[in-house]
């Protein structure tokens, strides 16, 4: 079980919009970590997608957005795509119990 | 173009030691305010940070897994090592290596992973 959960799966049509939602704690998000989301298709390696919260890395398309508030984070898909089903992770820093790099546990997106 | 790529045994058996190897290309291994993780993914399941090392030496560990993990890194080789002893099929996973930001604490760069099994 991990300190910081996402809900297993959303979906959207083709062109929607839909957010992936991160929770945490004060021990996590809540204390002010920065919160980074990942795209991860089975298979491949992990994507950066945006880290410190609400920025993307170049070649990120402007398509993904991140926000976050108080204990939990957000990420935003527009536009949805056919090539965005994939798995998204929020991960941030945990200084509980020694202190440690956390993830959620991971949304699968897919797209209808 | 910075890369980085997994090697080592894909079966492993249950109560020995899990050794795994990432080569950094592309860049430097000393350079700047980077860590070098490990990072994995038990079947259906989510991603989990194992730890990562400074071209130092210097290490951070995950709590959870510290007493069994150690992590190594060879400069002269553009490389940097994973242990994990006394696994159990628990241990089976995806493992990724990964540079780690620190500050920020979040990875940019990640090996395209390796599976390891772990046997009875």
């Amino acid at each position: 079980q991990s300190v910081v959960t996402q809900p297993p799966s959303v979906s959207g049509a083709p062109g929607q919009r839909v957010t992936i939602s991160c929770t945490g704690s004060r021990s996590n998000i809540g204390a002010g970590y920065d919160v980074h989301w990942y795209q991860h298709l089975p298979g491949t390696a992990p994507k950066l997608l945006i880290y410190a919260n609400t920025i993307r890395p170049s070649g990120v398309s402007d398509r993904f957005s991140g926000s976050k508030s108080g204990t939990s984070a957000s990420l935003a898909i527009t536009g949805l795509r056919a090539d965005d089903e994939a798995d998204y992770y929020c991960q941030s820093y945990d200084h509980s119990l020694g202190g440690s790099g956390v993830f959620g546990g991971g949304t699968r997106l897919t797209v209808l | 173009q910075l890369q980085l790529q997994e090697s080592g045994p894909g079966l492993v058996k249950a109560s020995e030691t899990l050794s795994l190897t990432c080569t950094v290309s592309g860049g430097s291994i000393t350079r700047g305010n980077f860590y070098w993780g490990w990072i994995r993914q038990p079947p259906g399941k989510g991603l989990e940070w194992i730890g990562s090392v400074y071209y130092t030496g210097s290490t951070d560990y995950n709590p959870s897994l510290k007493s069994r993990v150690t992590i190594s890194v060879d400069t002269s080789r553009s490389q940097f090592s994973l242990r994990l002893s006394s696994v159990t099929a628990t241990d089976t996973s995806i493992y990724y290596c990964a540079r780690h930001i620190v500050p920020g604490y979040y990875f940019d760069y990640w090996g395209q992973g390796t599976l390891v099994t772990v046997s009875s």
